[in-house]
């Protein structure tokens, strides 16, 4: 079984540009979270998204960025005209229920901002 | 929302030797506390989990406790070995959020 597959796992982008990055959640869960690391911190949580619904979006900047995560395909986290303060490692993780269930993390995708 | 602390932030110990790590939460209302090993650059990992009608949960090297009263959890790692060096992030599940909370981790180091 396929774990929580991110990709990309590190990108660049140049200030002003747009990020996407994408994550397929363990087969069979309906459960994403997304969440942004530090360097030398801790996780912090952006969103929580059910299939095509958003269930909590409380940590996620309400400018720029996006969360969605359609009947078919990835769930997809957007970054709009990104700035270096955006320049991070964002986790997704999958859970089969809610969120009192384990959460399973991909590798990450590490977005530099030049 | 809840407020997780966690305790020491570097931990260093000699290998077979056992290493505590320590966190608090705010809110009663938590139920739910799952620890989380990254390794560098790497997925942090589930590695165990303990629910609040538990006091005690382990799995071979490694324990949970849980004290609902003092609203602290702790990570006991026993034997412990070099493999064991990473972060480790203790969280909490608060009812009726929609988020785990994180701590914000205990480097551990195990010398051999």
């Amino acid at each position: 079984n396929a774990g929580v597959m991110q990709n990309p796992r590190h990108l660049v982008r140049r200030r002003g540009q747009e990020a996407r990055l994408r994550c397929s959640p363990v087969k069979g869960h309906s459960h994403v979270y997304w969440y942004r690391q530090l360097p030398e911190e801790g996780l912090k949580f952006m969103v929580y998204l059910q299939k095509e619904n958003i269930i909590d979006e409380s940590g996620m900047p309400k400018e720029r960025f996006s969360a969605e995560f359609p009947k078919e395909g990835p769930s997809i986290l957007r970054i709009q005209q990104v700035v270096r303060g955006d320049s991070a490692a964002y986790f997704c993780a999958s859970s089969a229920q809610g969120i009192h269930q384990p959460q399973h993390f991909g590798d990450g995708t590490r977005l530099s901002i030049l | 929302g809840e407020n997780v602390e966690q305790h020491p932030s570097t931990l260093s110990v000699q290998e077979g030797d056992s290493a505590v790590i320590k966190c608090t939460y705010s809110d009663s209302a938590s139920n739910y506390f799952p620890w989380y090993k990254q390794e560098l650059g790497k997925r942090p990992q589930l590695i165990i989990d303990i629910r609040s009608n538990v006091g005690e949960k382990k799995d071979q090297r490694i324990a949970v406790t849980l004290n609902k009263t003092a609203k602290h959890f702790s990570l006991h790692i026993t034997e412990t070995q070099p493999e064991d060096s990473a972060v480790y992030f203790c969280a909490a599940f608060l009812t009726g959020a929609n988020n785990l909370f994180f701590g914000t981790g205990t480097r551990l180091t195990v010398i051999p």
